[in-house]
């Protein structure tokens, strides 16, 4: 059975950077794409990117100047930084497995951008 | 980036009854190689959103087939035959086919 846990700091400062992690079970992180996806009350769902078996990234424009997503296979685990986080980057950060149709989506971290 | 427009945005159902959301997108889902990336999740009070429908009318293992999807190009639907008390919430369709992918603004679907 394939369970995605997000994990990470629920505030973080303006200006600094958001770190989360997305740790998998009961699947192979090097096999297929794996996706961060937010919601917000304003923005509803909004892709961040995606991360490939062979450690291509995709990032959604938007973001993309500021977003790094990388994987760590020893540890089965996906990671998300955000840099120059304002109060616009406040959402829930989910992890999901696959691109076009993500499945297996973890239960989702609240990060709020407050000073 | 391909817009996602649903309707209605608010769905009151009585209780073994059908209902049905619309999802339009900006441009055609279809890809090059013929399939259309389009799918449909449930949202679940508290919950995080759990995927129904895939490429437009394949129902994911363990849904109800009183779930079912259709639809083509930019227009598509989701319809559920008979509504039950645990399919309140929200639902999001969802286009897989262009870059970045993008997400309708939900339907809430309520019991009246």
């Amino acid at each position: 059975q394939i369970q995605v846990q997000e994990s990470g700091p629920g505030l973080v400062k303006p200006s600094e950077t958001l770190s989360l992690t997305c740790t998998v079970s009961g699947a192979s992180i090097s096999s297929d794409y794996w996706t961060w996806i937010r919601q917000s009350p304003g923005k509803g769902l909004e892709w961040i990117g995606y991360i490939n078996d062979r450690g291509s990234i995709n990032s959604n424009p938007s973001l993309k100047s500021r977003l790094t997503i990388s994987v760590d296979t020893s540890k089965r685990q996906l990671s998300l930084k955000l840099t120059s986080v304002t109060a616009a980057d406040t959402a829930v950060y989910y992890c999901a497995k696959g691109r076009t149709a993500p499945v297996y989506w973890g239960q989702g971290t609240l990060v709020t951008v407050s000073s | 980036d391909v817009v996602m427009t649903q309707s209605p945005l608010s769905l009151p159902v009585t209780l073994g009854q059908p209902a049905s959301i619309s999802c339009r997108s900006s441009q055609s889902l279809a890809d090059s190689d013929g399939t259309t990336y389009l799918n449909w999740f449930q949202q679940r009070p508290g919950q995080s959103p759990r995927r129904l429908i895939y490429k437009v009318s394949i129902r994911d293992s363990g849904v109800p087939d009183r779930f079912s999807g259709s639809g083509s190009g930019s227009d598509f639907t989701l319809k559920i035959s008979r509504v039950e008390a645990e399919d309140v919430g929200l639902y999001y369709c969802m286009q897989g086919t262009h870059w970045p992918a993008t997400f309708g603004q939900g339907t809430k679907v309520e019991i009246k």
